[in-house]
C-alpha cells in the first residue's frame, strides 16, 4: 500500500529566503513522486516528478526535489521564496501496483514581504 | 490546448437534496478521475475510469454517490442526498492513460465547490 506524509501543516518564510517543504512517502514498489501546487481557487499543477531517473529532479519556478530512498523523502525546495509562491502544496505517490496517484494533507506556504 | 472543464463552479443545497456535477477531460485522455477535497485536507480518490470502465470506485460512497462516464468522454458524479459532511471541493483530472497516470501528469480543473447547508 502506498501513503505519503507531508511533515508541515504550514510553512511561513519570509520573501527571498530558501524555502522547505517536507514529504516523505511509504511504497511498496517503486515509486513514482510528483508535487502538485494549488493557488486559491485554481486547479493544481504539476510542479516537478520523479519517476525512477534522476534523483535531484528539476521542476517549474526553480523548485526542485531530492528523492531519498534510504529516507523515503521527497522533500521540496526553492532557494529563494516569492510573493507569488504563496500557494498550497501537495506531494503525491503513485506506483504501478495500484494507478492510483495518493495525495499529502497538504503544506500551506506563507511568504511574507 | 482546452483544459479540463468542470462545472458548476459552485453549488449551494441543503442537506438531503441532489446535486450532479459535470466533467469533460482533455481530448484524448483516457483515464478520468474524481477526487474529494475537504477543507484543510489532501484530495481523496472517489473513483478513477479508464475509458468507461471503473478501474477503481473503493472509496465512493455508493449509498449517495454514483458516476458515470457513458461514452467514455465527459463524466457526472451525483449526490443523493447530500449530507452536511459532503461540503467539499469535487475535483475533476484526466491522464492520458492508466500508465501516465502513475509517471506522468494528472490535469486537474478548476473544482466544483459544494455547500451543504
Amino acid at each position: 500500500a502506498q501513503s505519503v506524509t507531508q511533515l508541515d501543516s504550514h510553512v511561513s518564510v519570509s520573501e527571498g529566503t530558501p524555502v522547505l517543504l517536507r514529504c516523505n512517502y511509504s511504497s511498496s514498489y517503486s515509486p513514482s513522486l510528483f508535487w502538485y501546487v494549488q493557488h486559491p481557487n485554481k486547479g493544481l499543477q504539476l510542479l516537478l516528478k520523479y519517476t525512477s531517473a534522476a534523483t535531484l529532479v528539476k521542476g517549474i519556478n526553480g523548485f526542485e526535489a531530492e528523492f531519498k530512498k534510504s529516507e523515503t523523502s521527497f522533500h521540496l525546495t526553492k532557494p529563494s521564496a516569492h510573493m507569488s509562491d504563496a500557494a498550497e502544496y501537495f506531494c503525491v505517490v503513485s506506483e504501478g501496483g495500484s494507478y492510483i496517484p495518493t495525495f499529502g494533507r497538504g503544506t500551506s506556504l506563507i511568504v511574507h514581504p | 490546448e482546452a483544459g479540463v472543464a468542470q462545472s458548476p463552479r459552485y453549488k449551494i443545497i441543503e442537506k438531503r437534496q441532489s446535486v450532479a456535477f459535470w466533467c469533460n477531460p482533455i481530448s484524448g485522455h483516457a483515464t478520468l478521475y474524481w477526487y474529494q477535497q475537504i477543507l484543510g485536507q489532501g484530495p481523496k480518490l472517489l473513483i478513477q475510469f479508464q475509458n468507461n470502465g471503473v478501474v477503481d470506485d473503493s472509496q465512493l460512497p455508493k449509498d449517495r454517490f454514483s458516476a458515470e462516464r457513458l461514452k467514455g468522454v465527459d463524466s457526472t458524479l451525483k449526490i443523493q442526498p447530500a449530507k452536511l459532511e459532503d461540503s467539499a471541493v469535487y475535483l475533476c483530472a484526466s491522464s492520458l492513460d492508466l500508465r501516465t497516470s502513475v509517471f506522468g501528469e494528472l490535469f486537474f480543473g478548476e473544482g466544483s465547490r459544494l455547500t451543504v447547508l
